[in-house]
């Protein structure tokens, strides 16, 4: 069964480094989203992205954050000056359309730990 | 008005007992309820999910039953087994909408 990928798998970062986490979609998945889980809380979603736009984003998804699919495979989250509080658990998910109906598939994640 | 409320934090059952877990939202806008399973080291995966126009769906051991008027919904497990010990997450969200709003999780043990 397709699966979305994340890589790395475990990330660790000084304070005030910009982190690059990186996503392999579902191939005929046409939406993309990420979503982050810090410690012991719940799952939170950032950010959608379709037709190389974002379509919602949350209060989450500040100006530190930026998304972007730089080919035909890959879709990433920057976050460009990274604080304590970003540390957590990061979700990348795909769908094939946009309505909820259309399952979103989570990829495992990505442990970023702000050092 | 966003929020979903999820509860127990964490439920222990014994194997082939019933394991429910109940969610509140408050947005009578949200129009999709799907429950995720996630195990560890894992993403969250879909199990099942409801659209309001129906009170109850079932998909093998795994029912959905939802209750529009009180804005609650929740997932029943029957004939629990170990391998369902994960943690369960419900979510909301619009079918217009490409945000999912999830609940804080609960943390199912199914012992032995």
């Amino acid at each position: 069964e397709p699966e979305v990928t994340q890589t790395p798998s475990h990330q660790v970062t000084q304070m005030g480094q910009e982190v690059i986490l990186r996503c392999v979609p579902i191939s005929n998945h046409l939406y993309f989203y990420w979503y982050r889980q810090i410690l012991g809380q719940k799952v939170e979603f950032l950010v959608s992205f379709y037709n190389n736009e974002i379509s919602e984003k949350s209060e989450i998804f500040d100006d530190q954050f930026s998304v972007e699919r730089p080919d035909g495979s890959n879709f990433t989250l920057k976050i460009r000056s990274t604080k304590l509080e970003d540390s957590a658990m990061y979700f990348c998910a795909s769908s094939r359309r946009r309505l909820m109906t259309q399952p979103q598939h989570f990829g495992d994640g990505t442990r970023l730990s702000i050092l | 008005q966003q929020q979903v409320k999820q509860s127990p934090q964490s439920l222990i059952v014994q194997k082939g007992g019933i394991s429910i877990i109940n969610c509140a939202y408050e947005n009578t806008a949200f129009d999709y309820f799907p429950w995720y399973q996630q195990f560890p080291g894992k993403g969250p995966a879909l199990l099942i999910a409801i659209r309001p126009d129906v009170s109850e769906k079932k998909e093998g051991r795994f029912t959905i039953s939802f209750n529009k008027s009180a804005k609650q919904f929740s997932l029943h497990i029957m004939d629990s087994q170990p391998g369902d010990s994960a943690t369960y997450f419900c979510a909301a969200s619009l079918t217009s909408g490409s945000r999912l709003t999830f609940g804080e999780g609960t943390q199912l043990t199914v012992n032995p």
